[in-house]
């Protein structure tokens, strides 16, 4: 299957700093990237759609100028968490698909935030 | 609101049974749906997808689909220690979202 490579995939910051994380394509071009958010035991929480060359579509309740995303490239989507607070230490998920019916999403590898 | 629900388990089976982990969904305009295994602390990686009525095998895997009764399961067939994992139904929508249930965990004793 495709590969999505999510960079990094342990980070711990300080309280009120600001955190990168990157989400790459390797072998397709993903037209389109999912943001999720997994708090433990719970599901997958979507955050965002990212669409490339446009503003991300964010789900409601999520906070748009805390979470910025870019998806610059077709190959290439980051969030950033801007002004952490330890309630936004969570896992850190992207995901990626190729336009078409049956398709299936690819999952990076996951970013565990750990805001101190 | 859209939504796809399975049972949060634990659902718990002898090694060597069979393991039946259930989906139900609420958008009849759903057009394919996905088994994805999820590990502790790892993130999700596909085991199946499938789109049309009736059954699909891969290997110990087989998915179900009634559109009918909008319905999904997965079955796995010779359940090893290592299938003990979270299983996350999710329905594609067709307008590029995924929608997950909030997933089963699955315990294959030994």
């Amino acid at each position: 299957g495709a590969v999505v490579s999510q960079h990094p995939s342990r980070v711990i910051c300080k309280s009120g700093t600001s955190v990168k994380i990157e989400c790459r394509s390797l072998d397709f071009q993903a037209t389109t990237m999912f943001w999720y958010r997994q708090f433990p035991k719970q599901s997958l929480m979507l955050m965002a759609t990212s669409n490339e060359g446009s503003k991300a579509t964010y789900e409601q309740g999520v906070e748009k100028d805390k979470f910025l995303i870019n998806h610059a490239s077709l190959t290439l989507s980051t969030l950033t968490v801007t002004s952490a607070h330890p309630e936004d230490s969570s896992f850190y998920i992207c995901s990626a698909s190729s336009p078409g019916a049956n398709t299936e999403a690819f999952f990076g590898q996951g970013t565990r935030l750990t805001v101190v | 609101q859209k939504e796809v629900e399975q049972n949060s388990g634990p659902l718990s089976v002898p090694e060597g049974a069979i393991a039946s982990l259930n989906c139900t969904y609420s958008d009849r305009g759903s057009q394919s749906f996905f088994w994805y295994r999820q590990y502790s602390g790892k993130s999700p990686e596909l085991i199946m997808f499938i789109y049309s009525n009736g059954d699909k095998e891969d290997g110990r895997f087989t998915a179900q689909l009634n559109k009918a009764s909008q319905y999904v399961s997965l079955l796995i067939r010779d359940s090893q220690p290592s299938d003990s994992a979270t299983y996350l139904c999710a329905s594609w929508t067709g307008t590029y979202k995924y929608i997950f249930g909030t997933g089963t965990r699955l315990k294959v004793l030994a």
